[in-house]
């Protein structure tokens, strides 16, 4: 049982948009500006997206953009592309305790 | 050419300790940086195991920690993973990653993984 909790799989078609889901606690993806998202295609290694809930790292296409309301963060794919196809992983800061917590991790169709 | 590679035994008898090394290329470990291992078991999610900065404090996993130490070597520009007393169950792929030490919590760089089987 992951904490952060995310929608196994979503689906879109070429050029459409699509928008994953990852909800939490205010002890986590509510309490602090430190949500990532990570994209993982199989057999390879998870790859930055999105860090502070916002913020793109150089070379990362600006169709990728994301936001946050309350306990609930959200990564937007538009202009879907056939390479985009892959799991994708939300990830929070959780305090001095627990520190890090992941999503379950959804896995993105492109139809 | 900046990136890490995770480097140890693929397997590992049950109650013996798994030891795995990241080697750091293309800067210097005892930069603004942290290290940091992860794992994923076969088909499923993510799983932070600890982060530490050279001479600095080390952050684990409550569910790991007593299990667990990570370690830097900065004359060899590496860091290390040692998790005591394994069973099936830390049976994964293990990754090292990088975290910039700027007061937030995000993993920019990654190595490409090593599976570790736990079977006698």
């Amino acid at each position: 049982q992951s904490a952060l909790t995310q929608p196994r799989s979503v689906s879109g078609s070429p050029g459409q948009s699509v928008t994953i889901s990852c909800t939490g606690t205010s002890s986590d993806v509510g309490g602090y500006r430190y949500v990532s998202w990570y994209q993982q295609h199989p057999g390879k290694a998870p790859k930055l997206m999105i860090y502070d809930v916002t913020k793109r790292p150089s070379g990362v296409p600006d169709r990728f953009s994301a936001s946050k309301s309350g306990n609930t963060a959200s990564l937007t794919i538009s202009g879907l592309q056939a390479e985009d196809e892959a799991d994708y992983y939300c990830c929070s800061y959780a305090g001095r305790y627990t520190f890090v917590v992941f999503g379950g991790g959804t896995k993105l169709t492109v139809l | 050419q900046v990136q890490l590679q995770e480097s140890g035994p693929g397997l590992v008898k049950p109650s013996e300790t798994l030891s795995l090394t990241c080697a750091v290329f293309g800067y210097s470990i005892s930069s603004g940086y942290y290290c940091v291992w992860f794992r994923q078991p076969p088909g499923t999610g993510l799983e932070w195991i600890g982060s530490i900065r050279h001479l600095e404090k080390t952050y684990y996993n409550p569910s790991l920690k007593s299990r667990v130490t990570i370690s830097v070597d900065a004359s060899k520009n590496q860091f290390s993973l040692n998790l005591s007393s394994v069973t099936a169950a830390d049976t994964a792929v293990y990754y090292c990653a990088r975290q910039p030490a700027t007061g937030t919590w995000y993993f920019d760089l990654w190595g490409r993984g090593t599976l570790v089987s736990v079977s006698s």
